[in-house]
């Protein structure tokens, strides 16, 4: 079954620490992988797509990773501040015949002062 | 550059009724997309339209309806809402054939139904 399942579904981490968010998928076949972050009350913003031939990818202090091998992602957050208190959302293209978004659930995070 | 822009904001209904939700998309975007996004999940897939036609669609029942214009802009239809109904509906558009590209989502229209 094409499933998109992410882990922790929430985190707290105080300003200025790290974090990394996880995320497994089943969805086969598989086209490419991207993390979205998400406002509350927004529509959700890209931070990065990673193709099957790409390990790692950086977007300022973002940087995922993919192994397509196990089928998981990551999404490490370096110094991180109150502005990316935020869901961040895994979604997976499958493409065959046609092509389709699975969305994970998402990762609310929240950073404390 | 404008980006995906959706109204309106905010709609409070009744049940038995029904709604329209407008979008416009990023320009240069042929292809528009629409989720629902219940509160705590992720967005669902309702359906994609692109050169007017409905292209793909979700497992959402006929009482969601679309429609594309020649401008590439797109409303999205309910009719007789159910309680259930009332979510977060994001448009986002994209091009057909950029599977590399990211979706450009709306900030979406939230739908209260009472």
């Amino acid at each position: 079954k094409n499933q998109v399942e992410q882990s922790p579904q929430s985190l707290i981490i105080l300003e200025g620490k790290n974090c990394t968010l996880q995320c497994n998928y089943t969805v086969s076949p598989f086209s490419n992988l991207r993390w979205y972050k998400q406002d509350t009350g927004r529509g959700p913003v890209s931070l990065t797509i990673m193709t099957f031939s790409e390990n790692t990818k950086s977007n300022g202090r973002y940087t995922a990773t993919l192994d397509a091998d196990t089928k998981q992602s990551s999404l490490h957050i370096t110094a991180s501040q109150l502005s990316d208190s935020a869901s961040y959302i895994c979604v997976v293209l499958r493409m065959d015949s046609s092509y389709k978004l699975i969305f994970g659930s998402g990762t609310r995070l929240l950073v404390r002062p | 550059d404008a980006g995906v822009t959706q109204s309106p904001t905010h709609l409070i209904k009744t049940r038995g009724q029904q709604v329209t939700l407008r979008c416009s998309p990023k320009s240069g975007h042929d292809t528009v997309s629409w989720y629902q996004q219940a509160l705590g999940q992720g967005p669902q897939f309702i359906f994609q339209y692109y050169e007017e036609e409905e292209r793909q669609r979700g497992n959402f029942p006929d009482r969601f309806s679309g429609h594309q214009f020649p401008n590439y802009s797109s409303e999205l239809n309910v009719n007789a809402l159910l309680l259930g109904d009332s979510a977060l509906y994001l448009c986002a558009s994209s091009l057909q054939q950029g599977y590399n590209s990211p979706l450009h989502f709306g900030n979406g229209t939230r739908l209260t139904v009472t």
